[in-house]
């Protein structure tokens, strides 16, 4: 299985200022043939599913406001919050969807400075 | 607005099969493949398994012993069946949906709300 494995485990970060989430997968989950990169970011609020930010690791889902912006490629990959809001606050996901069995990064929480 | 709506018993002793559904309303399951995913309390996500429109089934090899989704298309349904619990598989089960066509995938974009699943003596 490819292990993801996001830092920091947790982060605070003063409102209006930048998040910066780091996730690296044991192998490269960048697809040859269309040269996409299989990983997806998901926010989690207590009490509620993950809600899908962005996949192809760059590509906002619809309606996921543009301070939520993803990067990188082959392995490393990073989520960057421009400007932190208060509803912002929650667990922060990396997720591989490159091999047979999908995997997540262990979570990193994001609060309020 | 696709919705997912999920049901089951939420205690169950050790030895039992835990058994949970998941209602699509608002979208069909054609076209798509429908997953389960568990998170043990306080932790992280584990996918569990999932099938597509035509019935076929791929699971976590962790579970895959133990583990049998199937679709019930008349209803728009789906199930979850993962047999012999132990105290290890207490955890909140979700169901979610997936668009996957050939290599181009958008990966869990609809979510239930969750099912919290105790196994206790």
């Amino acid at each position: 299985d490819i292990v993801m494995t996001q830092s920091p485990d947790s982060l605070a970060v003063s409102l209006g200022e930048r998040a910066t989430i780091n996730c690296k997968s044991s192998q490269s989950v960048l697809h040859t043939s269309n040269n996409k990169n299989y990983l997806a970011w998901y926010q989690q609020k207590p009490g509620q599913p993950p809600k899908l930010l962005i996949y192809w690791a760059s590509t906002r889902e619809s309606g996921v406001p543009d301070r939520f912006s993803g990067s990188g490629s082959g392995t490393d990959f990073t989520l960057t919050i421009s400007s932190l809001q208060a509803e912002d606050v929650a667990v922060y996901y990396c997720h591989q969807y490159y091999s047979g069995v999908w995997t997540f990064g262990q979570g990193t929480k994001v609060e309020v400075k | 607005q696709v919705q997912l709506q999920q049901w089951g018993a939420g205690l169950l002793k050790p030895s039992e099969t835990l058994s949970l559904t998941c209602a699509v309303y608002g979208g069909s399951l054609s076209g798509y493949y429908w997953s389960w995913i568990r998170q043990p309390p306080g932790k992280g996500l584990e996918w569990i398994g999932e099938i597509n429109d035509g019935g076929s089934t791929d699971y976590n090899p962790s579970l895959k012993s133990r583990v049998t989704i199937s679709l019930d298309t008349s209803k728009n349904q789906f199930s979850l069946d993962l047999s012999s619990v132990t105290a290890a598989d207490t955890a909140v089960y979700y169901c979610a949906r997936v668009t996957r066509v050939l290599e181009w995938v958008t990966p869990f974009d609809y979510w239930g709300q969750g099912t919290l699943v105790t196994v206790s003596s």
